[in-house]
């Protein structure tokens, strides 16, 4: 079954310490994709990447930090700078095409919680 | 820049048909998208539409008019498990999209 993970489902941390979230994806999909998600909101984007290797800052990218060294794999570390990283992290990966109009396909989601 | 504008609540009665609507103002236009999300959930994809018109698909419709920057999701013989959250999107060159907030859509028996 091709699709997208992310793990841990909840995740717990104390303030001042890094958190690095998991997301996988076996569909051979080139663009990946970090949304947070608050409360009675939209998804808005921290970082994506259309190859590997390569990588650019959403609209909140303050906090973050991304790797793609894989075409699998999209590690989001969240770290201590982020003043309110409590929220719900979701994982997306779509083809890369000319027009743009790619579904996004994501993953099940990540809920964090600093204590 | 992007933006986009959907109500943020809808209440609606089991069986009956609902209209959800976004607006958006873009540098662009690359379609747009309408996604489903029920809570604590992923959001799903509904429909993508580019061109100006009605697409059906089953009991959930997609409209478009790039004219007058508007789209609306019908949502017809509505169920409880229609209860979601519906996001509209708009993507973007680079392969991103800009999401709007999101319409809460409850259903009533």
């Amino acid at each position: 079954d091709g699709g997208i993970t992310q793990s841990p489902k909840y995740l717990f941390r104390k303030e001042g310490q890094n958190v690095t979230l998991s997301c996988e994806q076996n569909l051979n999909h080139d663009a990946m994709y970090w949304y947070r998600q608050d409360p009675g909101q939209g998804l808005r984007l921290i970082y994506y990447s259309q190859i590997v290797n390569d990588f650019q800052k959403g609209d909140i990218a303050e906090g973050y930090s991304v790797s793609r060294e894989k075409k699998e794999s999209f590690p989001l570390t969240v770290t201590s700078a982020q003043k309110n990283p409590t929220a719900f992290y979701l994982c997306a990966s779509s083809i890369v095409g000319l027009a743009g109009g790619n579904e996004q396909f994501f993953g099940p989601g990540t809920r964090l919680t600093v204590l | 820049g992007q933006n986009i504008d959907q109500p943020t609540e809808m209440t609606a009665t089991e069986g009956a048909i609902v209209q959800i609507n976004c607006t958006y103002q873009t540098s662009g236009f690359n379609g747009l998208f309408w996604y489903q999300q029920h809570a604590g959930e992923a959001p799903t994809f509904l429909s993508y539409n580019v061109l100006d018109g009605l697409e059906e698909k089953g009991r959930f419709s997609s409209f478009l008019s790039r004219s007058k920057g508007y789209s609306y999701l019908l949502l017809k013989e509505l169920q409880m498990k229609d209860s979601a959250s519906y996001l509209c999107a708009v993507p973007l060159r680079a392969g991103k999209s800009t999401f709007g907030d999101g319409t809460t859509l409850t259903v009533k028996p």
